[in-house]
């Protein structure tokens, strides 16, 4: 079965910081991939998606993620996180023609200081 | 725009109570799934249903029935409540399973004493 690895449990920034968030399948075939942000008390909403095409993807919020076919990997980043992007983020993927739905991995809680 | 609605928002449990969790999505969607989410374990599939008329089990579908009443609801009931069901609980609703996107509900936080 696919796996989806978030290696950050916790990250903690300050404000204007960069940021960089890992993500990383198991699966060597056709993917599709997805980062979801959970704001505190909310549910979780798309960030951003990959299907095909160009493999930097942007989002909303000015979230952009890269997907690297050779590395597995699909890194959310943005150049100056705000206080407002204090969430926690999901990286999903489904696999091949997506029968198997969609896998989650265990999210990445993002505390930004001001 | 509702999207995807679930009832209740919060609730308390007694052990051996049952309950069902109500979700509606007003988006003419195919799929409809229930998730657990709880501290350090993401986001768990409990049961999904592909399309009307049909339900499957996800990873941890123990201790839980659903019911696909319709295109537009899904429900989850416990039928035996345990303290190891306190969670909070997401509906989702996709155009397809393979599609991928998923529109959630604002959740239901369920308490199990």
């Amino acid at each position: 079965a696919q796996s989806v690895s978030q290696h950050n449990h916790h990250v903690i920034l300050s404000e204007a910081a960069s940021l960089e968030l890992g993500c990383n399948y198991s699966y060597g075939g056709t993917v599709n991939l997805f980062w979801y942000v959970q704001y505190p008390g909310q549910h979780l909403q798309l960030l951003l998606k990959y299907f095909s095409g160009d493999p930097l993807v942007k989002g909303i919020k000015g979230f952009e993620a890269e997907f690297i076919k050779s590395k597995f990997s699909f890194n959310l980043r943005k150049p100056s996180v705000q206080w407002s992007d204090t969430a926690e983020y999901f990286c999903a993927v489904t696999i091949g023609g997506g029968a198997d739905g969609l896998t989650f991995g265990k999210g990445t809680h993002l505390i930004i200081q001001p | 725009n509702a999207g995807v609605t679930q009832t209740p928002k919060f609730q308390v449990l007694k052990t051996g109570q049952s309950m069902t969790l109500q979700c509606a999505q007003d988006m003419n969607h195919n799929s409809m799934y229930w998730y657990r989410q709880d501290p350090g374990m993401g986001l768990r599939l409990i049961y999904y249903s592909a399309s009307e008329g049909t339900t499957d089990k996800g990873e941890v579908p123990n201790g839980y029935n659903v019911s696909r009443l319709n295109k537009r609801e899904f429900s989850l009931r416990l039928e035996s409540a345990a303290p190891s069901q306190t969670s909070v609980y997401f509906c989702a609703s996709s155009q397809t399973r393979s599609a991928g996107e998923l529109f959630f509900g604002e959740g239901s936080r369920l308490t199990v004493l």
